[in-house]
């Protein structure tokens, strides 16, 4: 158990549909990642907030957005969801900022669009 | 261009064997680092061993040990006396500055080890 809990395990949902992922980083930790993993892209870095803030952008649509609280936790949220976004999306947290240590994963959501 | 190409979609070992996992990066960062993780069917992700671009010592980690060749560019993962517990997908992974000063993670594609008894 890496300390990091992700909600929910599994999603079920349609096409065009809006959906949020919930996440909260082990204990200390104050970074958040998001990744999202699929058979064609692989894993795929999305963002990274630091302390409430974002931190660092990668491949990450217009369609997505996230957030991290006061208390640590984040949301990824997903709109007008697409069949090409079924994949499973990893939480990741960390205690630095700059990627040097390392990443602690939780379980993991998998999204299935319909 | 991949910055991080794991040329090995699927590898075979026997129990207690060794095996080495092949990791080339690209990248043009004086200061980076290299990582590997393990995804086993169950879906985690879990990491395994860390190696900073300026660390001059090979990292290692129990039975994990990083293969760093800085001027090939490359970051193999050697995992010594293979158990049958270590059949899963293993990631590369490496951390470098952004244009905008941030860190960006880059992962490979991985490489599937099957431990057979």
């Amino acid at each position: 158990d890496s300390g990091v809990t992700q909600t929910p395990k599994h999603l079920i949902t349609a096409t065009g549909q809006r959906v949020t992922l919930r996440c909260s980083p082990r204990s200390g930790d104050l970074s958040v990642y998001w990744y999202q993993q699929s058979l064609d892209q692989g894993l795929q870095f999305l963002i990274q907030y630091y302390n409430g803030e974002e931190r660092a952008k990668g491949n990450i649509l217009e369609r997505f957005s996230a957030q991290q609280f006061p208390d640590l936790h984040s949301e990824l949220n997903l709109s007008s969801l697409e069949l090409g976004d079924s994949a499973l999306y990893f939480c990741a947290s960390s205690v630095g900022v700059d990627g040097a240590y390392e990443q602690y994963f939780g379980p993991g959501t998998r999204l299935t669009v319909t | 261009a991949q910055k991080i190409t794991q040329t090995q979609p699927g590898m075979f070992v026997q129990e207690k064997e060794a095996v080495t996992l092949d990791c080339t990066y690209d990248t043009s960062d004086q200061s980076y680092g290299l990582f590997w993780y393990k995804q086993p069917s169950s879906g985690e992700m879990i990491f395994l061993i860390y190696q900073g671009s300026y660390d001059e010592q090979n990292a290692t980690e129990g039975r994990y040990s990083l293969n760093f060749q800085k001027a090939r560019k490359s970051a193999n993962l050697v995992i010594s006396a293979s158990q049958l517990g270590d059949s899963a997908m293993y990631f590369c992974a490496m951390r470098e500055t952004s244009s905008g000063g941030s860190y960006i993670p880059t992962f490979g594609r991985g490489t599937s080890l099957i431990v057979h008894p």
